[in-house]
């Protein structure tokens, strides 16, 4: 149980392209879903909390007018990522909490983004 | 916000051996701190985790063990096998003002066989 999809696992795509990332929980519903980058080696950075029917909530330093939440359900997020550059290349994973539950978040399996 | 630090940042034991991974928070209201394994390329996968009103918490070959007043938390792995060969990370959590995670660094273990 608790299984979180994330689609699509890899994409390619030209700079200046917007791409987006869809975030699903399966067989649970989830009133807040996370979204998180990471690069090469390093650790998963949390980008946004993503609350259903309201505004995410964005860390320090990163661009909400770049990267796009939406969580219009309570089993989907996406998140968009504007005019994409080649410094924006890196792995995306989301991370869901089931309703009604603080922890553990489940978490997809990941979106490698290369922008050329 | 929370601020996680983790050490070390590699660790090489023998086939059998122990590992032990360290981590320090910043904020004393965070209450839940759970351990990720992590293979490349994949999702991370919870192992173990622990709550504030907890000191230690045992799971076959591994534990975590917490120290509120220093605010540190560390992994321990007993009788290491080569699977165990990965990137681990702590994380930090305040469960009462949005469940953010924050994580550390990370440890990339390689058990030698």
């Amino acid at each position: 149980g608790a299984v979180v999809s994330q689609h699509p696992s890899w994409v390619i795509c030209k700079s200046g392209t917007s791409v987006k990332i869809e975030c699903r929980s399966l067989d649970f519903q989830a009133t807040t879903m996370f979204w998180y980058r990471q690069f090469p080696k390093q650790s998963l950075m949390l980008m946004a909390t993503s609350n259903e029917g309201s505004k995410a909530t964005y860390e320090q330093g990163v661009e909400k007018d770049k990267f796009l939440i939406n969580h219009a359900s309570l089993t989907l997020s996406t998140l968009t990522v504007t005019s994409a550059h080649p410094e924006d290349s890196s792995f995306y994973i989301c991370s869901a909490l089931q309703v009604g539950r603080s922890q553990p978040q489940h978490f997809g399996d990941g979106t490698r983004l290369s922008i050329l | 916000g929370e601020n996680v630090e983790q050490h070390p940042s590699t660790l090489s034991v023998q086939e059998g051996d122990s590992a032990v991974i360290k981590c320090t928070y910043s904020d004393s209201a965070s209450n839940y701190f759970p351990w990720y394994k992590q293979e490349l390329g994949k999702r991370p996968q919870l192992i173990i985790d622990i709550r504030s009103n907890v000191g230690e918490k045992k799971d076959q070959r591994i534990a975590v063990t917490l120290n509120k007043t220093a605010k540190h938390f560390s992994l321990h792995i007993t009788e290491t096998q080569p699977e165990d060969s990965a990137v681990y990370f702590c994380a930090a959590s305040i469960g009462n003002t949005g469940n953010q995670f924050y994580f550390g660094t990370g440890t990339s273990l390689t058990v030698i066989p």
